[in-house]
């Protein structure tokens, strides 16, 4: 499968404990989306990044909240000291560039904070 | 309201009538993507249409492009029970990322 995998599909983490969130973008993708899902609702953008680098984290909470894509491995969204509202499901999105070209997405990890 | 919003929320249909969903957005843009999301699954992209297009189609969608109106409408002709998803319109507002609305949930009811 050549798509956008995510891992794991679900996670459940306790208050107080970090979250791992990991995404493998498409083969020759070099642009990665995260975004955030509550039931019934839209995405909401969280940050865009490039190798190495985050080009806009505007929908990034200030606290909390980090994202990496490095050179080599996966593009890691981590969350620390979790609390129950950040139960969300979280999906990535890869792109050959930015702009104008379609983003295709993984299936998203379901976060469950108890 | 948001950048992208559509209309309706939800839709009921029979199988083999005409779904149409609308999008408004807000500011200029520079392309206009739609996308279908099963449960339980991630976004698929469906088309993406570009501020200088009027109409595009692809199989059984046709989306069409009204950018005096900062409008869009997805129409699915001749609908199946497999279509039944949220479907939501993406706008990129001219910076490098794309806002999403709230989604139509569209049931096709065999």
């Amino acid at each position: 499968n050549a798509g956008v995998m995510q891992n794991p599909r679900h996670l459940v983490r306790r208050r107080g404990q970090e979250a791992r969130l990991r995404c493998s973008p498409m083969k020759g993708h070099s642009h990665v989306y995260w975004y955030r899902q509550l039931p019934e609702e839209g995405l909401k953008f969280m940050v865009y990044l490039q190798k190495e680098n985050i080009i806009d984290e505007s929908g990034m909470p200030k606290e909390r909240f980090s994202a990496e894509f490095p050179k080599e491995g996966p593009s890691i969204l981590r969350i620390q000291q979790v609390v129950r509202g950040d139960s969300a499901a979280y999906f990535c999105a890869s792109s050959l560039a930015d702009g104008n070209q379609p983003q295709h997405f993984g299936d998203g990890t379901r976060l469950s904070i108890l | 309201s948001q950048q992208g919003e559509e209309d309706p929320q939800a839709l009921s249909i029979q199988e083999g009538e005409n779904a149409t969903m609308n999008c408004s957005y807000k500011t200029s843009i520079n392309n206009l993507q739609w996308y279908r999301q099963n449960s339980g699954r991630g976004l698929v992209h469906l088309i993406l249409i570009r501020s200088n297009e009027r109409e595009k189609h692809s199989g059984r969608l046709r989306v069409t492009l009204d950018t005096s109106k900062k409008s869009s409408s997805l129409l699915i002709t001749a609908s199946r029970a497999a279509d039944t998803a949220s479907y939501f319109c993406a706008t990129d507002a001219g910076g490098q990322n794309f806002v999403f609305g709230p989604g139509t949930r569209l049931s096709v009811l065999p």
